[in-house]
């Protein structure tokens, strides 16, 4: 049972324009929320992360919000920029210390296509 | 960028054959890890380590062993490689996973091909 959830396998759009990638989740548990970028033959980086205590986190062009009553959260991307096309990935963890140690629980991935 | 390579980047193997991964950190972060990426799946835990000999098992670990017995090196074993083990291997190393505000820091992966 997937967990943590990224519906759209691609996305294209215009430089300057808005990217927004969406990421769904089941586990109510889930209490921080990370996003992650790949490039081709490269490792994740880590991009931006929010607590379930928040509803926004913002760190220059990109911005994360989380509405945990639809179990919902977002990534915007403004302005959209050729250097931003890569696989987006979801991640989650429930802090289950003596289980899980809090593990990442990852989403499949959006691919981001930003076209000059 | 975090001290974390990766040997080897690339390896093709028999099935049947044992194959050992080996990740190495230069940060001396407590906690390791081992990620597969599958196309469709994203990114799935084998194994992660909290401390040296300190190991536990991750959502996909069949198949899989590990061992950690310095700090800075966490080795994956693939025991008897079968075909259903190619993919794309990442290690990950994280301060502390108890921290919210600490993520993870990946390497640069192992592609490996099981013939």
């Amino acid at each position: 049972d997937q967990q943590v959830k990224q519906n759209s396998p691609s996305l294209s759009v215009q430089e300057g324009r808005i990217s927004i990638l969406n990421c769904d989740y089941t586990n109510s548990m889930f209490d921080y929320f990370l996003w992650y970028k790949k490039y081709p033959a490269e490792g994740p980086t880590f991009l931006i992360s929010i607590s379930s205590i928040k509803d926004k986190n913002e760190d220059g062009r990109f911005t994360v919000f989380l509405n945990k009553s639809a179990k919902h959260l977002s990534l915007h991307i403004v302005p959209s920029q050729p250097g931003d096309s890569a696989v987006y990935f979801c991640a989650a963890t429930d802090g289950n210390y003596g289980g899980s140690q809090g593990n990442l629980i990852f989403g499949k991935g959006t691919k981001l296509s930003v076209k000059p | 960028d975090a001290g974390i390579t990766q040997s080897p980047r690339h390896k093709v193997t028999e099935t049947g054959t044992p194959v050992t991964l080996r990740c190495h950190q230069t940060e001396n972060h407590r906690y390791m890890y081992w990620y597969r990426q599958d196309p469709g799946h994203g990114l799935r835990l084998i194994h992660y380590s909290y401390g040296v000999k300190d190991t536990d098992k991750g959502e996909v670990s069949d198949g899989y062993s590990v061992s950690r017995s310095k700090t800075e090196d966490f080795l994956l074993t693939l025991e008897s490689a079968t075909s259903s083990q190619t993919s794309v291997y990442f290690c990950a190393i994280s301060e502390s996973n108890r921290d919210r505000r600490d993520e993870q820091y990946f390497g640069p992966g192992t592609r490996l091909t099981v013939t």
